[in-house]
């Protein structure tokens, strides 16, 4: 089955500055690429996805790139500001038309923005 | 829509006790989704419902844990006998037919197992 390691664990950084969170996975048929961020003690939430047709997405601040080659993605946030603090989990699954296997999580990074 | 229903938000029981979690997905929904998040585990995927047909129960810890969905718009999930190491915040969540992945989860029941 698929396997996703996702790191650092922890990552703090001052407001303003980037956060960067990368994932690798291990089943090359996988080609959706999810991130959700979990506040605390709430649910998680879609945040951005991505495709294994597209090389990089961006929405507003927050970007994601995928190398297929390698098997890795990333989390790019830019100009973080301290309500982006909470954790943030990647994912990887198949993903065709309607149909779908279920979506294996990394371990979470916990994010802190420093004010 | 009102979202992923969970119940109860909160369950505090003793070990060797039944404990049943309850889920409505979002109505229209095929898949629905059961997840277990620890501290040390992350979340982990228990099993899973595609038009209410068990597809993939091989995340189910032991025995102890049963899972069902007699309907599209409900589905449940069996502790029993409980364990203190069962303690944990579960997730139900459901996604739809169409193209997009995005699950949507509920609140999560937190259990406590003392």
């Amino acid at each position: 089955g698929e396997n996703v390691e996702q790191h650092p664990s922890t990552l703090s950084v001052q407001e303003g500055d980037s956060a960067v969170i990368k994932c690798t996975y291990s089943d090359s048929a996988s080609n959706y690429f999810p991130w959700y961020k979990q506040e605390l003690g709430k649910r998680p939430q879609l945040i951005i996805d991505i495709r294994s047709n597209v090389g990089e997405k961006k929405d507003q601040r927050i970007a994601v790139t995928l190398n297929k080659t390698a098997k890795h993605f990333s989390l790019h946030i830019t100009e973080t500001q301290p309500e982006d603090s909470a954790v943030y989990f990647c994912a990887a699954s198949w993903l065709y038309g309607g149909s779908a296997r279920q979506l294996t999580f990394g371990s979470g990074t916990q994010l802190t923005v420093l004010p | 829509d009102a979202g992923v229903i969970q119940s109860p938000r909160h369950e505090v029981t003793e070990m060797g006790q039944e404990v049943t979690l309850r889920c409505k997905p979002i109505s229209g929904h095929d898949y629905l989704f059961w997840y277990r998040q620890t501290m040390m585990r992350g979340l982990e995927l228990l099993i899973y419902f595609n038009n209410n047909v068990p597809i993939d129960d091989s995340g189910m810890p032991e025995d102890r844990f049963s899972a069902k969905m007699p309907n599209a718009s409900f589905s449940t999930l069996k502790i029993q006998p409980s364990e203190p190491r069962d303690s944990a915040v579960y997730f139900c969540a459901s996604r739809g037919q169409g193209a997009s992945g995005e699950l949507f989860f509920g609140e999560g029941s937190r259990l406590t197992v003392l």
